[in-house]
C-alpha cells in the first residue's frame, strides 16, 4: 500500500523557522518526482516545490523562493522541506504528493499524503 | 506562469443529475491537464489526467475532455459521494498550477 506521512509541523512565530519530513512507502521512492503542495484554511490548493528522483532539478513557487528548500533521501525513502523566514501567509496544511518520473511527457501528482499543518502566528 | 480558471466556482446538484465544470488555461498546455476530487478534510484524489484518461478505480460516471486551453469535467450522474470541490491542475510546465476549485453542493 503506497502511504505518504508527512511530520513535522506545528505553531512557529514569524521569522522562525520549520523542518518538514515525508516518509514514503509502498513503491519505488526512485521512479517518482517528489513535490509540496499546500492548502490554506479553507482555500485551494498552491504548488509549493518539486525535486525530481536523483535531486538534479529543483523547483519552487516565487512565494517560497529564497526561503524554503527542498531535498530527499533516496536511502531514506524521505523528502523534506526547510522553511525558513515564515511568514503568517505560509500557515497551511503541506501536503507531500508524488509525480512518476516518465522519460518524455509530463505526468500527473498521482498520490497525496494526508498533510501536516504549519501555522505562524505570534 | 500559466492561470487556470474554473466555472463555476460553486454548483448546487441533485442525485443523478449530469454536471460539467469547466477549466480555462491562460495558454496551450496541450492535454497535460489533471483532475482532482477533495472531500473536507481529506487529501485530493486524482480523478483523471491527460484531459481524459480515467484513473485506475475511479467510476466510469467521470468523464474529462478537452485540449489546449478549455477543458471539462464530466459526471453523468451524480451520486451521493460525488459531493465535494473540485480542481483542475496543469501539469504542462513549472510552475504547476492548479484553479481555484469548484465546490459541489447538494440541492
Amino acid at each position: 500500500e503506497v502511504q505518504l506521512v508527512e511530520s513535522g509541523g506545528g505553531l512557529v512565530k514569524p521569522g522562525g523557522s520549520l523542518r518538514l519530513s515525508c516518509a514514503a512507502s509502498g513503491f519505488t521512492f526512485t521512479d517518482y518526482s517528489m513535490n509540496w503542495v499546500r492548502q490554506a484554511p479553507g482555500k485551494g490548493l498552491e504548488w509549493v516545490s518539486s525535486i525530481s528522483d536523483s535531486s538534479t532539478y529543483i523547483f519552487y513557487a516565487d512565494s517560497v523562493k529564497g526561503r524554503f528548500t527542498i531535498s530527499r533521501d533516496n536511502a531514506k525513502k524521505s523528502l523534506y522541506l526547510q522553511m525558513n523566514s515564515l511568514r503568517a501567509e505560509d500557515t497551511a496544511l503541506y501536503y507531500c504528493t508524488r509525480k512518476v518520473v516518465a522519460a518524455v511527457s509530463p505526468t500527473p501528482i498521482d498520490y497525496w499524503g494526508q498533510g501536516t499543518l504549519v501555522t505562524v502566528a505570534s | 506562469d500559466i492561470q487556470m480558471t474554473q466555472s463555476p466556482s460553486t454548483l448546487s446538484a441533485s442525485v443523478g443529475d449530469r454536471i460539467t465544470i469547466t477549466c480555462r488555461a491562460s495558454q496551450s498546455i496541450s492535454n497535460w491537464l489533471a483532475w482532482y476530487q477533495q472531500k473536507p478534510g481529506k487529501a485530493p484524489k486524482l480523478l483523471i489526467y491527460e484531459a481524459s484518461s480515467l484513473e485506475s478505480g475511479v467510476p466510469s460516471r467521470f468523464s474529462g475532455s478537452g485540449s489546449g486551453t478549455d477543458f471539462t469535467l464530466t459526471i453523468s450522474s451524480l451520486q451521493p459521494d460525488d459531493f465535494a470541490t473540485y480542481y483542475c491542475q496543469q501539469y504542462y510546465t513549472y510552475p504547476l498550477t492548479f484553479g481555484q476549485g469548484a465546490r459541489l453542493d447538494i440541492k
